[in-house]
């Protein structure tokens, strides 16, 4: 079964640079999450889209943004990237549809190490 | 808000053994959530079992099952038979609204239990 793709799998930048990790949910899944994991830390909630729609805002820097495109992929950019932004960053979906209980499915992270 | 207790920074269990992960919760809402996941030292976030705050039995997935005390608002997980690839780090978590109520409702995690299995 098509699981949570994201890329790339790992990425190195210098401070200051731009990154940008793309994220594939589940084919039909309506709900797109974005984590952070930090060295040794617990994945703090970053944002969600449902249906393309921003539906919540974790704590999310200013210098992050995100959308989700019409064929339901979406896309986290980080600017002015800092050495504290160094971590794993997971993307879930999740279906409102069906009858399951809404399990979030992780991809397998995108780690990102700034230098 | 949602907040998850994981008092367990690290466990080391003989191989075979069972193990129980603790895990206690507070929140104001009444219907929610439970949910075990697994990272291995790879880094993915592996899906273990879930329980729903109005489930009257506990949740089993062949060797996990989690221990649902309402009252004591805990969701210990309990792994039988422990094997040496159960070594991981494991979060509790537990669902959360969103700020829109569209969509699937997010998850808190608790800070985690380094979990090692000794042969």
């Amino acid at each position: 079964a098509a699981g949570v793709i994201q890329s790339p799998r790992h990425l190195i930048k210098e401070k200051r640079e731009t990154a940008t990790l793309k994220c594939y949910p589940i084919p039909r899944h309506d709900t797109v999450y974005w984590y952070q994991q930090g060295p040794g830390q617990d994945p703090q909630f970053l944002i969600s889209f449902y249906e393309k729609m921003q539906s919540d805002k974790g704590s999310i820097p200013d210098r992050f943004s995100a959308q989700q495109f019409s064929d339901y992929h979406s896309e986290l950019n980080m600017s002015s990237l800092e050495l504290g932004d160094s971590a794993l960053y997971f993307c879930a979906s999740s279906s409102t549809r069906g009858q399951g209980f809404g399990e979030l499915f992780f991809g397998e992270g995108s780690r990102l190490t700034v230098l | 808000a949602q907040k998850i207790t994981q008092t367990q920074p690290g466990m080391f269990v003989q191989e075979k053994e069972a193990v129980t992960l603790d895990c206690t919760y507070d929140t104001s809402d009444q219907s929610y959530g439970l949910f075990w996941y697994k990272q291995p030292s790879s880094g993915e976030m592996i899906f273990l079992i879930y329980q729903g705050s109005y489930d009257e039995q506990n949740a089993t997935e062949g060797r996990y099952s989690l221990n649902f005390q309402k009252a004591r608002k805990s969701a210990n997980l309990v792994i039988s038979a422990s094997q040496l690839g159960d070594s991981a780090m494991y979060f509790c978590a537990m669902s959360a609204p969103l700020i829109s109520n569209f969509g699937n409702e997010k998850l808190t995690f608790g800070t985690g239990t380094r979990l090692t299995i000794i042969p």
